[in-house]
């Protein structure tokens, strides 16, 4: 079975950093991608970004693109997520999913979410 | 930026039929894709490259593409179908992904 399996819930203060991550397991890592998504407290899906698995090759979304950071390590089949200069407005739920390459790319399955809280 | 638009609310009763639309200017070269949200939960794909359904998906999901429309279609809707909806594409270049605005069925 395919499972995304990400890190536990984060409260940070404005203007630190957190990283989020990702184990995969039951699939070829490589094989694919790993998208992250994130969902503010009563909002929709923003999509913040891509990362092919092999390559660490990445596409981030234009609204994180100056503070994020998404890295692969395939020896241990995990991706990262680094979100630099925390605003309040970062609060919100972040999913990682597996990325299958298409036009554009979709994610057919995902992890269950890490909370990230930015309170002072 | 490059948006997504879909209905906020659909509302049907057990046994209809619920459609969901999304238009978007590139949807004519970009495949869009449905994902199913319920609260507290995870999204889950429900319909991939306009109207392939994964496998697990109940056949009552499908999906059509018509110009710069995308359809979700859920035919004799369940009580366990009441969700958040979301369709995801991208801008003509296919760099900059988007997610729509999400649809909220409700089952009467």
């Amino acid at each position: 079975q395919i499972h995304l399996v990400q890190s536990g819930a984060e409260v940070k203060k404005p203007g630190a950093s957190v990283k989020v991550s990702c184990k995969a397991s039951g699939y070829t890592f490589t094989n694919y991608g790993i998208t992250w998504v994130r969902q503010a407290p009563g909002q929709g899906l923003e999509w913040m970004g891509w990362i092919t698995a092999y390559n660490g090759k990445t596409n981030y979304g234009q609204s994180v693109q100056d503070r994020v950071t998404m890295t692969t390590d395939t020896a241990t089949t995990t991706a990262h997520m680094e979100l630099r200069s925390l605003r309040f407005d970062d609060t919100a739920v972040y999913y990682c999913a597996r990325g299958v390459a298409g036009k554009p790319p979709y994610m057919d399955v995902w992890g269950k979410g890490t909370a990230v809280t930015v309170s002072s | 930026s490059y948006e997504l638009t879909q209905p906020p609310s659909v509302s049907v009763s057990p046994g209809q039929t619920a459609r969901i639309t999304c238009s978007g200017d590139a949807l004519p070269k970009q495949y869009a894709y449905w994902y199913q949200q319920k609260p507290g939960q995870a999204p889950v794909l429900v319909i991939y490259k306009d109207s392939e359904r994964p496998s697990g998906i109940p056949e009552r999901f499908s999906g059509s593409s018509s110009g710069t429309a995308v359809t979700l279609t859920i035919s004799g809707v369940q009580a366990e179908d009441e969700a958040d909806y979301y369709c995801q594409s991208a801008d003509s270049s296919g760099s900059a992904w988007v997610f729509g605005g999400g649809t909220k069925l409700t089952v009467l």
